[in-house]
């Protein structure tokens, strides 16, 4: 069974501080693929990154990197320099090859105080 | 292009009616889906279709249909509703069928059952 674990419900953290939000899946397949959105208090639901389980280079856009590593089965998600901004919660997900539905973690509401 | 449009964005009900949230995406995707988000649960897929006349169940696909006559158009039946169909619901598209491709959402629809 597949599965995304996002161990912390909430987060506070200053503006500027960096911050990391954890992402952990379980899956059986070879080739799956990792998402992260972002749910801002708007209400919508944003695309930030996909990635394929064959390409674990770390990513970088602006101040939000990511970090995918197949030996811990983790794909977690650092914002340097933290805003307020990125005030929101963020959620990880997960498919597999041939699968057709998206499985998601529970979010991590992350609160960025001025 | 407008994305992925939904209506109504507030909607309540009485216990026992019967409404049909739309959805609509103008990318010519051929995957589409139903969620439903509520607080400490994530997101739920409650239907999903991979192309025109070819639905399939989700997570949690009592007391609601779906139906796809046209490629752009997914609406969402609530049959009879219930106080436990209070939720926020998202419509979501994407490319299909060979790779899971990042979903595109809508901006949710708020429904209410007293």
């Amino acid at each position: 069974a597949q599965k995304v674990t996002q161990a912390q419900t909430e987060i506070s953290v200053v503006e500027k501080e960096d911050v990391t939000l954890d992402c952990v899946y379980e899956t059986r397949d070879t080739t799956y693929y990792l998402f992260w959105y972002k749910q801002p208090p708007s209400g919508e639901l944003v695309f930030l990154i996909r990635r394929n389980s064959f390409d674990e280079q770390n990513e970088i856009s602006g101040r939000y990197s990511w970090n995918f590593q197949k030996s811990t089965s983790s794909f977690n998600f650092t914002i340097t320099a933290s805003q307020v901004v990125d005030s929101a919660v963020y959620f990880c997900a997960l498919s597999g090859e041939n699968n057709r539905k998206l499985i998601w973690g529970l979010g991590t509401s992350l609160a960025v105080n001025p | 292009n407008a994305g992925v449009t939904q209506t109504p964005k507030f909607q309540v009900l009485k216990t026992g009616q019967s409404m049909t949230l739309q959805c609509a995406q103008d990318m010519n995707h051929e995957y589409m889906s139903w969620y439903r988000q509520d607080p400490g649960m994530g997101l739920r897929l409650i239907h999903y279709s991979v192309g025109a006349g070819i639905t399939d169940q989700g997570e949690v696909p009592n007391g609601y249909n779906v139906s796809r006559s046209t490629t752009e158009d997914f609406p969402l039946r609530l049959l009879s509703a219930a106080p436990s169909q209070t939720s926020v619901y998202f419509c979501a598209s994407s490319y299909w069928p060979s790779t899971p491709d990042t979903q595109y959402f809508g901006p949710g629809t708020r429904l209410t059952v007293l």
